[in-house]
């Protein structure tokens, strides 16, 4: 089966803490690609890293940063000193060839207060 | 340049109307999507263009016709809709099937209201 968990349905920080926000993920295949969205109260999807089975590199960009770890199939994504602005509900998806859907988890409403 | 426009942003209509959706990306992306999105859930597929040709139909009520006129263009033609319908209508386009993934850009959204 393919699915993507985010056990986290909500997660509430004060400004400047870090959050981490869990991904787990089941498939099969070999060859898969892993992604997170940001999802603002505006509607937008916005897409924020895109992450091939290959490639177990972990990134950072800023204050975001994604552990990729095969071994537990987990793409975890740590937002440092948090800011109001991240307040969004974020997707991890799953994805296997070109055109076809992305398998969302069920997404985790981030909430930073200042 | 990573923009996909949606138009309208906001739509209501009652269950005997027509209306359609309009999606355009200038990004040269030959394959383009159409997701429908309930409050606190995930998008879910509904449609796929690729190359202008409809490839992916997820089992989607025939009250929804996709067309697709060119390729930075995809609408979503909308008649007899029922108030189960009401949702946020997400477009995206990628770059286009070449045997790997690519990443989807999406749209703002239509919020739509059938009354």
């Amino acid at each position: 089966a393919q699915k993507v968990t985010q056990a986290q349905t909500e997660i509430s920080v004060v400004e400047k803490e870090d959050v981490t926000l869990d991904c787990v993920y089941e498939t099969r295949d070999t060859t898969y690609y892993l992604f997170w969205y940001k999802q603002p109260p505006s509607g937008e999807l916005v897409f924020l890293i895109r992450r091939n089975s290959f490639d177990e590199q972990n990134e950072i960009s800023g204050r975001y940063s994604w552990n990729f770890q095969k071994s537990t199939s987990s793409f975890n994504f740590t937002i440092t000193a948090s800011q109001v602005v991240d307040s969004a509900v974020y997707f991890c998806a799953l994805s296997f060839q070109a055109g076809t859907a992305l398998i969302f988890g069920k997404g985790t409403t981030l909430s930073v207060s200042s | 340049d990573t923009e996909v426009t949606q138009t309208p942003k906001h739509l209501v209509m009652g269950m005997t109307n027509k209306k359609s959706l309009k999606c355009e990306q200038h990004m040269g992306h030959r394959a383009m999507y159409w997701y429908k999105q309930k409050a606190k859930k995930p998008p879910e597929l509904m449609f796929v263009y690729s190359y202008e040709k409809l490839s992916i139909n997820e089992s989607v009520p025939s009250r929804f016709s996709p067309e697709c006129p060119n390729s930075s263009l995809l609408n979503l033609h909308l008649h007899a809709l029922q108030p189960e319908d009401s949702a946020l209508y997400l477009c995206a386009s990628s770059q286009g099937p070449r045997g790997i993934q690519e990443t989807q850009y999406f749209g703002p959204g239509t919020r739509l209201l059938v009354l």
